[in-house]
């Protein structure tokens, strides 16, 4: 069974400071996603990782992907307050029919 | 082109009553998934469908049922509602071709059951 776990689970942070999130999953996988959830709202797809080694970059954000370590990082540099949302990471089995699991998410406050 | 839409948007059940949710998509996409979202749980699969006319079991079926009838629609009803099926029901959907790589989401319909 698929775990994926997300850490930390709330973050509060200053503007202008830098800080990771940390996204851990349990088994062999080779997709990864990345998407923010404002409240009382949908999901927003930011990132899709697909290889080891992967890297992308949106703005303040950056993700990566380390298969071997089954992990990937959401980067945030020089935080603004825009950036206050819930983020999730979830990952989809290899083949298959793309049934993802999600982690818990991350609620991101960022205050000046 | 609308993308995934969803309907009702909010709904008030009594326990015991049923409901059915419509997922709607116009982006030709063959996969199509409903989601449950609860505070501190992420999203949890409860059904999916690969194609028009089949459906599968996800992580949390139970008390719920699905049907593809059409390509573009997929619902997702509730035979007798209970508390524990209070939550925010997504409804996401997928191509299958080469250019797959992400699910497109729908707003959200927020179900409260008495």
């Amino acid at each position: 069974e698929l775990k994926v776990e997300q850490n930390p689970l709330f973050l509060s942070m200053q503007e202008g400071k830098n800080y990771t999130i940390y996204c851990n999953y349990s088994t062999t996988s080779d997709r990864l996603y990345w998407y923010r959830q404002d409240p009382g709202k949908s999901l927003e797809s930011l990132f899709v990782l697909l290889s080891n080694g992967a890297v992308k970059q949106e703005g303040r954000l950056m993700a990566s992907l380390d298969t071997k370590a089954r992990l990937s990082t959401l980067h945030i540099t020089a935080a603004v307050h825009d950036l206050s949302a819930t983020y999730f990471c979830a990952v989809g089995p290899r083949g298959g029919y793309s049934t993802l699991t999600f982690g818990k998410g991350t609620m991101l406050l960022v205050s000046p | 082109n609308a993308g995934v839409t969803q309907t009702p948007k909010f709904r008030v059940l009594k326990t015991g009553q049923s409901m059915t949710l419509l997922c709607a998509q116009d982006m030709n996409h063959e996969y199509m998934y409903w989601y449950r979202q609860d505070p501190g749980m992420g999203l949890r699969l409860i059904h999916y469908s690969v194609g028009e006319g089949t459906t599968a079991k996800g992580e949390v079926p139970d008390g719920y049922n699905v049907s593809r009838l059409k390509k573009q629609n997929f619902l997702l009803g509730l035979e007798s509602a209970a508390p524990s099926q209070t939550s925010v029901y997504f409804c996401a959907s997928l191509t299958s071709g080469p250019t797959r790589d992400t699910q497109y989401f729908g707003p959200g319909t927020r179900l409260t059951v008495l």
